[in-house]
């Protein structure tokens, strides 16, 4: 399956830890990469290959990896990280992107 | 600092043609290969195609497959989505993004927009 599922919601008390998940045959092979998306603005990218960090990208952001699951964590969830994440990876061509159907984080 | 900027957009009858381009500075374009992303209003984000950095591979998703060409021209630093036989399905803001060697699309430009209307 070349298919990545993620949570449609997900919400996190200002300051407290979140972790959004992404699962999918393909991140046996690949690592994914999470982008971040606001609205009315492009996607962002906030993690990629094992768990890296573009530079400006803060550092309660960070990725993991079990089995056939990515996670984003998010610790310390601060307002402005209230956005859309999405999560893709290469499907098994290795050429093809597979992107999940996106996670909407609110902060409270 | 790295741009890509998309252009041609527009407002296109169904069963028209249009060409989407992408104009890219800051890196060095011939190196690395780029995306065609596209996302419906209010929908997420969908991967298009992808060309490699001399163009000579190029991959189209199935949902675009037989209509939507990639391709790119490294002398005018600029990528290019030749869209054909347009539905209305295909109404998205369109993205560019440049591949990496371990990360799938570390940078997107801002979008052009395309309506198709019946």
């Amino acid at each position: 399956s070349s298919e990545l599922t993620q949570d449609p919601a997900v919400s996190v008390a200002l300051g407290q830890t979140v972790r959004i998940t992404c699962q999918g045959d393909s991140l046996r092979s690949y690592y994914a990469s999470w982008y971040q998306q606001k609205p009315g603005q492009a996607p962002v990218l906030v993690i990629y290959d094992k768990n890296r960090r573009p530079s400006g990208i803060p550092d309660r952001f960070s990725g993991s990896r079990s089995g056939n699951t990515a996670s984003l964590t998010i610790t310390g969830a601060q307002a402005e990280d209230e956005a859309d994440y999405y999560c893709d990876s290469r499907d098994s061509s290795g050429h093809h992107l597979v992107f999940g159907g996106g996670t909407k984080l609110t902060v409270l | 600092q790295v741009q890509l900027v998309e252009s041609g957009g527009g407002v296109v009858q169904f069963g028209r043609s249009l060409r989407l381009s992408c104009t890219a500075s800051g890196f060095t374009f011939s190196s690395y290969g780029m995306h065609w992303v596209r996302q419906a209003p209010g929908k997420g984000l969908e991967w298009v195609a992808m060309i490699s950095f001399d163009g000579s591979s190029k991959y189209h998703a199935d949902s675009v497959k037989g209509r939507f060409t990639i391709s790119r021209d490294n002398s005018r630093n600029t990528l290019y989505l030749q869209m054909d036989s347009l539905r209305a399905e295909d109404t998205a803001l369109y993205y560019c993004a440049k591949d990496g060697p371990s990360v799938t699309a570390d940078y997107w430009g801002q979008g052009t927009l395309v309506t198709v209307s019946s």
